[in-house]
């Protein structure tokens, strides 16, 4: 069975600009989390999708954004990019809502300049 | 929300030494996952083990959820088992979805 995907792998933006966010997950996982690693705020939450739904939401400001789509596939958008943006962005699935195991993806690296 | 606390930060070894990693979080989990992180960024799932104890080769686990601590030994160690490890537990009822430590910093050295 496939791991979760994301896509692209790399990306460099330049700040005030857009960036959206690929993430497929295993076949049959409905849950999709959002996770931001940096080197001085360690990994963070930033939300999770199940069902096409927002259920959960980490304390990020409203420039992140995502979305679900009905085969579950995730999106997750940042706009107006700040230099402070600049981070491992990972995508996790899992077959539900609410203490299952949590499967990564190899991340996206995203730098902006 | 949940606080997870890892220790040691750093740890250096010799190659076929044994050691042991440890998580405490400060309230009752219903998911609790420990990772190693590759050099490329990727977590690589190790177990998942809100409660009880798992064996995987070298490496085992053990949740003791009534006391809210987890501990990773791995023995005889390799030099591939450099890396970061991540304890992230999932609260129930929690607003996020996993909280992660900040993590254990192992070198193994030949």
């Amino acid at each position: 069975k496939a791991g979760v995907t994301q896509t692209p792998r790399y990306l460099i933006k330049t700040r005030g600009q857009q960036v959206t966010l690929s993430c497929s997950p295993i076949s049959g996982h409905r849950s999709v989390s959002w996770y931001q690693q940096t080197p001085g705020q360690g990994l963070q939450f930033l939300f999770e999708y199940f069902s096409e739904t927002q259920r959960n939401k980490g304390n990020f400001p409203g420039r992140f954004s995502g979305r679900q789509f009905s085969n579950s596939r995730s999106e997750m958008n940042v706009s107006t990019l700040e230099l402070g943006d600049s981070a491992l962005y990972l995508c996790a699935s899992s077959l539900g809502f609410g203490g299952y195991e949590q499967y990564f993806g190899p991340g996206t690296r995203l730098t902006v300049t | 929300g949940i606080q997870v606390e890892q220790s040691p930060p750093d740890l250096i070894l010799q190659e076929g030494a044994n050691s042991t990693l440890r998580c405490n979080f400060s309230d009752s989990v219903n998911n609790l996952q420990w990772f190693h992180q590759n050099p490329w960024g990727q977590l690589i799932n190790l177990f998942y083990i809100p409660s009880g104890t798992k064996q995987n080769g070298r490496l085992s686990a053990t949740t003791v959820a009534t006391e809210r601590y987890s501990l990773l030994y791995i023995s005889s160690s390799q030099t591939t088992d450099s890396g970061v490890y991540f304890c992230a537990v999932e609260a129930p009822g929690g607003s996020e979805k996993l909280v992660f430590g900040k993590g254990t910093k192992l070198t193994v050295n030949p």
